[in-house]
This record gives structure tokens, C-alpha cells and sequence, in this order.
């Protein structure tokens, strides 16, 4: 069963950049097409913030206004967020997904499974 | 961009009883690409529903998925103190992902 797993520093300075790995373990890295991470302040509700293909095909939700960027590296079954020029509005739980395809890689989009989340707080 | 508006923000239902949730879009969405989850206090979302109708792996026949065009609804049948959650609808299109702003359900 697949499984995801969100790491990081807990604590990054404002202005600083946020970097978080998600480790794949449970299954084939390069059997799923998309990755993606969602993220959630605190008491708010999920925001998402951006997809990867497999053939580095990236696609950012607009309102981070290109302060996001997702990577990944098939070799070591992970894949990357980074969200540049952090404020205190970016502390928040930072979750790791899998958008869901058929076996051709069609995007049905929802997102299963979810890793636990990891905290984050922009502080000084 | 597609807007996803639930209603209401929060339900409290009792124990046996039904919850109806809704999830407007603000315009006509295929029901392919609708997905329900469910969210526990500290808890990661969890899929209930995707396709609009379809129950995801283990997720109980007391959780139906409907809805077509803008309007869609996720109703919750003989609820149990574990339903305890928000729920979240969620859009897929364009190359983006759109969630709700949830719905908090508590049963007690």
C-alpha cells in the first residue's frame, strides 16, 4: 500500500524559503504520474498548491503568485516543495498527495492517499 | 476559475439521524472530477467519494455521493459520534485543483 511521508524543518524564518521532501515507500515511485502537495492554516480548510508529472510537467495554483516551485527525484522515490519569501500566512500543515489516474495516466484528480501533514511555522 | 461553495458551514445532527451537505460550483462541472473527503480532528483528509457517486476503498454504503452540473451532495445516512468531521468537496479541471471551504459536522 502506497505511503506517503512529509519532512522538514518545523520552524523557517520570514522571508526565508520553505523546503519539505515527501518520501514514497509502499510501492513504485514511478508507477504513479502525479504528485502534489495541499496545504492547511491553522482552522482554515486545504488549499492546493501545486502538481508534478512524471515527465516534470508542473502546474502551481496562481494565488502563490510563482513563489512555489515542486521537483522530484525518481531515484530516491521523493519529490519537493519550495515556497520562497515565506510569511507568517504560509504557517500552516503542509500535506503531501497522489492525484489519482487510470493506468494511462488520465487525470481523474482527486488525491489518494494523503501523507499525515507536517506543521510549519513562519516565525522569528 | 471554478468555485466551490459548501453549505452549510456547520451541522449538528444526532446519532441515527442524516446529514445532507451540499457543494455548489460556480459553474457546471463534470461530476468526473467531483471528490468528497472526510477530516478528523489532527487527522490528514481522508477520500470518501470520487466521481461524485463513487465510494472509495472501505468507506462505508452509509456515505452516497450525488450530484450533477453545479449542484452536488454528499448525504451521510445513520451518523455515529467517528462522522465527527469537516467535509471538504474538491474540483478537478484545467490543470487545477479547487477545494470547498468544508463543512463541519457534529454529531452528539
Amino acid at each position: 500500500q502506497l505511503q506517503l511521508q512529509e519532512s522538514g524543518p518545523g520552524r523557517v524564518w520570514p522571508s526565508e524559503t520553505l523546503h519539505l521532501t515527501c518520501s514514497v515507500s509502499g510501492g513504485s515511485f514511478s508507477s504513479s504520474y502525479y504528485w502534489g502537495w495541499v496545504r492547511q492554516a491553522p482552522g482554515e480548510g486545504l488549499e492546493w498548491l501545486g502538481s508534478i508529472h512524471y515527465a516534470g510537467y508542473t502546474y502551481y495554483n496562481p494565488s502563490l503568485k510563482g513563489r512555489v516551485s515542486i521537483s522530484m527525484d525518481p531515484s530516491k522515490n521523493q519529490f519537493s516543495l519550495q515556497l520562497t519569501s515565506v510569511t507568517a500566512a504560509d504557517t500552516a500543515v503542509y500535506y503531501c498527495a497522489r492525484p489519482e489516474t487510470d493506468g494511462n495516466g488520465y487525470l481523474f484528480g482527486y488525491f489518494d492517499p494523503w501523507g499525515r501533514g507536517t506543521l510549519v511555522v513562519v516565525s522569528s | 476559475e471554478i468555485v466551490l461553495t459548501q453549505s452549510p458551514g456547520t451541522l449538528s445532527v444526532s446519532p441515527g439521524e442524516r446529514a445532507t451537505l451540499s457543494c455548489r460550483a460556480s459553474q457546471s462541472i463534470s461530476s468526473t472530477y467531483l471528490a468528497w473527503y472526510q477530516q478528523g480532528p489532527g487527522q490528514a483528509p481522508r477520500l470518501l467519494i470520487h466521481g461524485s457517486s463513487s465510494r472509495a476503498t472501505g468507506v462505508p454504503d452509509r456515505f452516497t455521493g450525488r450530484g450533477s452540473g453545479t449542484d452536488f451532495t454528499l448525504n451521510i445516512n445513520g451518523l455515529e459520534p467517528e462522522d465527527s468531521a469537516v467535509y471538504y468537496c474538491q474540483h478537478y479541471g484545467d490543470s487545477r485543483w479547487t477545494f470547498g471551504q468544508g463543512t463541519k459536522v457534529e454529531v452528539k
